[in-house]
Formats: structure tokens, sequence, C-alpha cells
């Protein structure tokens, strides 16, 4: 089975502190994602990187940045995190290009910015 | 650009109801579509998928089928459970592309 796993479930943190949000996944994907899910927006897509080192911003980029060091492991990290990133945030992964190719979801990352 | 727009919730059913979830499309070519799963606490899983026109995607008694006619890609089960009631997510991700485009999710509820 597929695992895709986010280093925690729930995190608090105060405005202006600097958050890391890990996800590592085990099935040599190549692409990885991070996604944040809020109520009656569902999932917008905020980064995105399709091999090691490499990354595209996706529909909300502002306020976040991302790593990719190796290949199983893809970071979210918010630079100076505020209250309205306080969401539901999910990172996913999946093989590239044509055909049907299925992504597979972590568990999320509940955060809370206070 | 492509997107996905979802019939909005929540939906409340009763136990052994028939279920509709109502998705439209709008994409270059021929994407594929997906419904996804997310069940209180977790992640989202993949329900069912599906290709090409035509092609009818199908898992734990739920259906979909591609209408390229209507750009459509509907959820439907004939007797819902209580165990069903979660978070439905239409997406589809476009030939060559490699991200899914999701729609706003659709909260079922089904009461005993």
């Amino acid at each position: 089975d597929v695992k895709v796993t986010q280093s925690s479930r729930y995190l608090v943190k105060r405005t202006g502190e600097k958050v890391f949000l890990e996800c590592v996944q085990d099935m040599d994907h190549e692409n990885m994602f991070w996604y944040r899910q809020d109520p009656g927006l569902g999932l917008r897509l905020i980064y995105f990187s399709y091999d090691v080192k490499m990354k595209e911003k996706g529909d909300i980029p502002e306020g976040y940045s991302v790593s990719r060091e190796k290949k199983e492991r893809f970071s979210l990290i918010l630079e100076s995190a505020s209250t309205n990133q306080t969401s539901m945030y999910l990172c996913a992964s999946k093989y590239p290009g044509q055909g049907l190719t299925e992504a597979f979801f972590g568990q999320g990352t509940r955060l809370t910015v206070v | 650009g492509d997107s996905v727009t979802q019939m909005e919730g929540p939906v409340t059913l009763s136990e052994e109801a028939f279920l509709t979830i109502n998705c439209t499309y709008t994409a270059t070519g021929y994407p594929s579509l997906f419904w996804y799963v997310q069940y209180p606490g977790e992640g989202l899983q993949l329900l069912l998928k599906a290709t090409k026109a035509d092609d009818k995607g199908s898992n734990k008694g739920f259906e979909a089928t591609y209408r390229k006619e209507t750009t459509s890609f509907h959820l439907e089960k004939g007797s819902v459970q209580v165990s069903d009631s979660a978070v439905y997510f239409c997406a589809l991700k476009g030939p060559g592309a490699n991200n899914l485009f999701f729609g706003t999710g659709t909260r079922l509820t089904v009461i005993p």
C-alpha cells in the first residue's frame, strides 16, 4: 500500500512564527503536492513539485514556500504564519505524466494560527 | 482553464435512499475524472475514476459515468448507508497535466 505520511495531525502556532509541515511518501513518486482545504472552497493547490528540487506555484502560493531536497520528502514552509493561514493542509503524491495516475493523500494537518 | 463545478451541500439522506451528487467540468481535450471521499478526520481516498467518454467507474456500490456530451461525471449510489457519511470531491486531471483540479466538496450525512 502507498503511504503518504504527514508529520503532524494537529498544530497550534503563534502569529509570526516560521512553520514547517513535512510530508513523506514511500512509493518513489516523482510528483508531490500541497493543498489547503477550507469550508466552501474545496482543495486549493499551494505548490507542487514534479521532481527533486523542482517546484511550481499553484493557485495560492503567497505566504508559502516549499522544499524538495529528497524524492520522498516535500516540505511546506509558512515564512511568517498569519491567522488567515489557519486551515487543513493536505499533502499528496503520484506518478507523473500521461495516463491514469491517481493521487494518494496524507491524513492532513490541521493548523491553527493564534 | 480547467475547472470542476460540484453540487453544493450539505446533503442529508435517510439510510437506503438514492444518492446523486452532480459534477460538471470544463477542460481542454479529454481529461481523466475522479471521485475522492474524505471520511471524518482523515485525508482523501480515491473512490472511483474514469479516463474516457462513456467509461463507468464503480466502487463500493458507487458509480459515475464520464459523459463527454454533457461534460458531467455525476456520482450515484442506489442505497446509502450510515457509513457513507463523508465529504465527496469531484476532480479532474487534464491530458498531459500533473496536478488535479478539485470541486468544492459535498458533505453527505446519512441518518438511520
